[in-house]
């Protein structure tokens, strides 16, 4: 059974760039959920995708948005960085029906904007 | 009021100490509730589970106090392994069962 994997593991972009970061979820898992963890914060939810669509989002302006794929892996999409927008991005996998049991965490990206 | 509050710390504490964290969240509906232990610029990791009877994993207690919207961790004997930030989640259930919201964490550093 493989677990979460993210990629890249960390990223130097401008301000004003965009970046797409990447999320294989755990086999047999049917949904992902993004969170942006801030140095010294708790990881803050962004959105998360089930059947290929969104299903919840956060508090986050629609310059971040996302996909899934039907084989439940993801992608997240941020057009004009900002400075503020550096953090460390996870993304967690889970079955859906089974609900918060079994949320599962890549290692993340580590996002620095400059 | 934020979604999920903890103590704010950080704690510093001696080996073999007790030491004891507090979370509050703000939606009475929430589902479900757990302790994630994350370490120094890695991923969050589950601790456990809280369940509405209180429930023990070895030298860790849980509670939740479903009336007061309120859980708490206890560490007994702490140990220098245990040196992370602890993580407060709700299961917030505003979208689905799978909403997972969390505190800002509360950093211990146990020392010999």
């Amino acid at each position: 059974e493989t677990g979460v994997t993210q990629s890249p593991t960390h990223l130097i972009k401008t301000r004003g760039q965009q970046v797409t970061l990447r999320c294989s979820s755990q086999s047999g898992h049917n949904t992902v959920s993004w969170y942006q963890q801030a140095l010294g914060q708790g990881p803050q939810f962004i959105f998360q995708y089930y059947r290929e669509e969104e299903n919840g989002r956060g508090n986050f302006p629609p310059r971040f948005s996302g996909l899934q794929f039907p084989n439940y892996s993801s992608e997240l999409n941020v057009n004009a960085l900002e400075l503020d927008d550096s953090a460390l991005y996870l993304c967690a996998s889970s079955f859906f029906e089974t609900g918060a049991y079994g949320y599962t965490f890549g290692s993340g990206t580590r996002l620095t904007v400059v | 009021r934020k979604e999920v509050e903890q103590d704010p710390g950080p704690f510093n504490v001696p080996e073999g100490a007790t030491v004891a964290f507090n979370c509050t969240y703000s939606n009475s509906a929430s589902q479900s509730f757990f302790w994630y232990r994350q370490d120094c610029r890695k991923e969050p990791k589950l601790l456990m589970s809280v369940y509405s009877s209180g429930n023990e994993d070895g030298r860790f207690t849980a509670q939740l106090n479903r009336a007061s919207q309120y859980i708490s961790l206890l560490i007994r004997d702490s140990k220098l392994s245990d040196s992370a930030t602890y993580l407060c989640v709700v299961n917030m259930g505003v979208y689905n069962n799978n909403d997972m919201r969390f505190g800002a964490g509360t950093r211990l550093t146990v020392k010999p």
